[in-house]
């Protein structure tokens, strides 16, 4: 069975002190993974998609990388503002005859950046 | 672009009542899914319709949930009768439906069971 494991469950930074946050993933060949932010009461918004072990993507104070197992974002001098939950999803390689696309998410990490 | 409309925004009904939801996605995205998010929790899938066809239900509590989406826009989600359990926020995504594609989410519509 598809798992994703998010850590930790909680992270309360400095503005200004970076970090990362991981997903540990294991799945029947990974199609896509895939990071989204949510603010309390919103639904998820979407940052980005990794397809292969070694990729790397930036947006702003973040940055997603890849390997085999798991997927960090790095959040480089956070502010205020980046705090939100922070959610990992993987999209598995084999679609099955119905073309099924679900994402399995992980429980997400809560990041609060204090000013 | 117009994101992925949900209503309502909020619901709050007591057990064994019936409720619907319904989601407008993005325009001339083919595929649409229904999420259940408990609190503290990730989405988790209940329903994927490419077009107006499910894709997977496979996670779908079908004694008491049902989903259409006619002319392949517009979906609405049932539950009847509601349980204290199905408190919950009940997201809607849509993506184009390529191999890879991008889901994109609505703002969602909490329901609270009493």
């Amino acid at each position: 069975e598809d798992q994703v494991t998010q850590s930790p469950e909680a992270l309360r930074l400095q503005e200004g002190e970076s970090s990362s946050l991981n997903c540990s993933y294991t799945v029947s060949g990974l199609r896509g993974l895939f990071w989204y932010r949510q603010d309390p009461g919103k639904g998820p918004e979407f940052l980005f998609t990794l397809y292969s072990a070694g990729e790397e993507k930036e947006k702003e104070r973040l940055k997603a990388t890849l390997t085999k197992k798991e997927s960090f974002l790095h959040i480089t001098a956070p502010k205020p503002e980046d705090s939100a939950t922070y959610l990992c999803a993987v999209q598995e390689g084999f679609r099955g005859p119905t073309g099924a696309n679900n994402l399995f998410f992980g429980t997400g990490t809560r990041l609060t950046v204090i000013p | 672009e117009a994101g992925v409309a949900q209503s309502p925004r909020y619901k709050i009904i007591e057990k064994r009542q019936s409720v619907a939801f319904w989601c407008n996605p993005i325009s001339g995205h083919a595929t649409l899914y229904w999420y259940q998010q408990i609190l503290g929790q990730g989405p988790k899938l209940l329903i994927q319709f490419q077009n107006n066809g499910v894709v997977d239900d496979s996670q779908l509590p079908k004694d008491r949930f049902s989903a259409e989406r006619l002319k392949g826009v517009d979906s609405t989600l049932k539950i009847q009768p509601a349980k204290l359990e199905d408190s919950a926020v009940y997201l809607c995504a849509s993506s184009l439906g390529g191999l890879t594609d991008t889901q994109y989410f609505g703002p969602g519509t909490r329901l609270t069971v009493l």
